[in-house]
């Protein structure tokens, strides 16, 4: 079975601090994702990669960066975190070619 | 616009069938999906169709699409109080199949 872990299930920070949110799956898949989601706008793509070190602008990426330096582990980060960005995040893979995509559990953020 | 909608809530008893839809745009989709998202938890893959398909079964799960009117279906027969979750739809296959879009997600309840 695919496994996608998220550092935290809930996290709480305070406006303006820098936040790591870190999504590590042990399936050997070359692409995984960052979405965000909100009630009455389902799932909106961040970020995804494809590969190590190569990353790729989703729908809302303004706010947000990305770092892939392993396969198995893709971190999200908000570099100045602001109450809008308070969501669940999901974290997802897929196996090259895409398909279906495996989620984690999600890390809902709350920014204060 | 949005590329995928469904309506948000759905409610129905236990034991009668549930069917939740879902509109898209991309004519150019390769494969849709209906994931499952219970409490507290990322979305889970309930089943997918090929656009070349018109309908899959599976156990109490009948996925209906008609591709000309770009309408996917979930019925959900004997519908359980377990059943009870958000489903979203979502379509690949327009760039790549990494390119996965999500609707907002259809609340469905269950009452005893």
């Amino acid at each position: 079975d695919v496994k996608v872990t998220q550092s935290s299930r809930y996290l709480v920070k305070r406006t303006g601090e820098k936040v790591f949110l870190e999504c590590v799956q042990d399936m050997d898949h070359e692409n995984m994702f960052w979405y965000r989601q909100d009630p009455g706008l389902g799932l909106r793509l961040i970020y995804f990669s494809y590969d190590v070190k190569m990353k790729e602008k989703g729908d809302i990426p303004e706010g947000y960066s990305v770092s892939r330096e392993k396969k198995e582990r893709f971190s999200l980060i908000l570099e100045s975190a602001s109450t809008n960005q308070t969501s669940m995040y999901l974290c997802a893979t897929s196996r090259d070619g895409g398909g279906e995509q495996y989620f984690g559990p999600g890390t809902r953020l709350t920014v204060t | 616009g949005e590329d995928v909608e469904q309506s948000l809530f759905l409610s129905v008893r236990e034991g009668d069938s549930s069917v939740i839809n879902c509109t898209y745009t991309d004519s150019s989709s390769t494969y849709l999906y209906w994931y499952k998202q219970e409490p507290g938890a990322g979305l889970q893959l309930l089943t997918y169709i090929f656009s070349n398909m018109d309908m899959k079964q599976d156990q109490r799960l009948t996925v209906l699409l008609n591709k000309k009117d770009k309408h996917l279906s979930l019925r959900i027969a004997d519908t359980q109080t377990g059943d009870s979750a958000i489903y979203f739809c979502a379509e690949s296959g327009r760039y790549n199949n990494n390119d996965m879009r999500f609707g907002a997600g259809t609340r469905l309840t269950v009452k005893p």
